[in-house]
């Protein structure tokens, strides 16, 4: 079992719908979780960062995290094009490095 | 932008040759963490560097190897090139000793090994 997993999508969504992207993740004792944004050929962007069990919004985007479940999830509302890109669930590990999953890509079309 | 820099862009090398990539960490934090990202899967832990020191290595081969300079930027190190090596070099900034420590990504180094 992977460490952190996604399904790869593509997610394709229309422009102004929600999208809902998934993690999952195996190791009960992560407590720091986030996600970033990678556009085609750019590095990972940081969106956000969540700790406590619950959501936390942040203008069109919301994360939400259930450790009971070992659930992460990001909703966008409001989906624009400029959206479309792969989405990178991360947990950081007690050693300090992040675990990735593999991404899953989101198409917002127009 | 999250102040991290990377240099080079982009790399070229043959098989066998050694390469050196450098990172130039975000104001104020004092660990660096390369991961290198092959295509269509997510980043992977190289290393990390806190203080100077190597603080975490992730599942690469002694061929890989870096530094962390005083003023905390770094360079990470890969010696006899493989095919393989061809991926997305990234390093990312991070506060260790604040707790919760986000990490911030630079743009990344695209190296390619022909």
């Amino acid at each position: 079992q992977k460490e952190v997993e996604q399904n790869s999508g593509p997610l394709s969504v229309p422009e102004g719908a929600i999208a809902s992207l998934n993690c999952t993740y195996s190791d009960r004792g992560s407590q720091s979780f986030f996600w970033y944004r990678q556009y085609s050929g750019k590095s990972p962007e940081l969106i956000m960062s969540i700790y406590s069990n619950g959501d936390k919004e942040d203008g069109r985007f919301t994360a939400q995290l259930n450790k009971a479940s070992q659930y992460v999830s990001l909703l966008i509302r409001d989906s624009q094009p400029s959206d479309s890109a792969t989405y990178l669930c991360a947990l950081l590990s007690n050693t300090g490095k992040l675990i990735f999953g593999q991404g899953t890509t989101l198409q917002v079309k127009p | 932008e999250t102040g991290v820099t990377q240099s080079p862009t982009h790399l070229i090398k043959t098989r066998g040759q050694q390469v050196t990539l450098r990172c130039s960490s975000q104001s104020g934090h004092n660990t660096v963490s390369w991961y290198q990202q092959a295509l269509g899967q997510g980043p992977q832990f190289i290393f990390q560097y806190y203080r100077e020191e190597e603080n975490g290595r992730g599942n690469f081969p002694p061929r890989f190897s870096g530094l962390q300079f005083p003023n905390y930027s770094s360079e990470l190190n890969v010696n006899a090139l493989e095919l393989d090596d061809s991926a997305l070099y990234l390093c990312a900034s991070s506060r260790t000793g604040r707790g919760q420590e986000t990490q911030y990504f630079g743009p990344g180094t695209r190296l390619l090994v022909l």
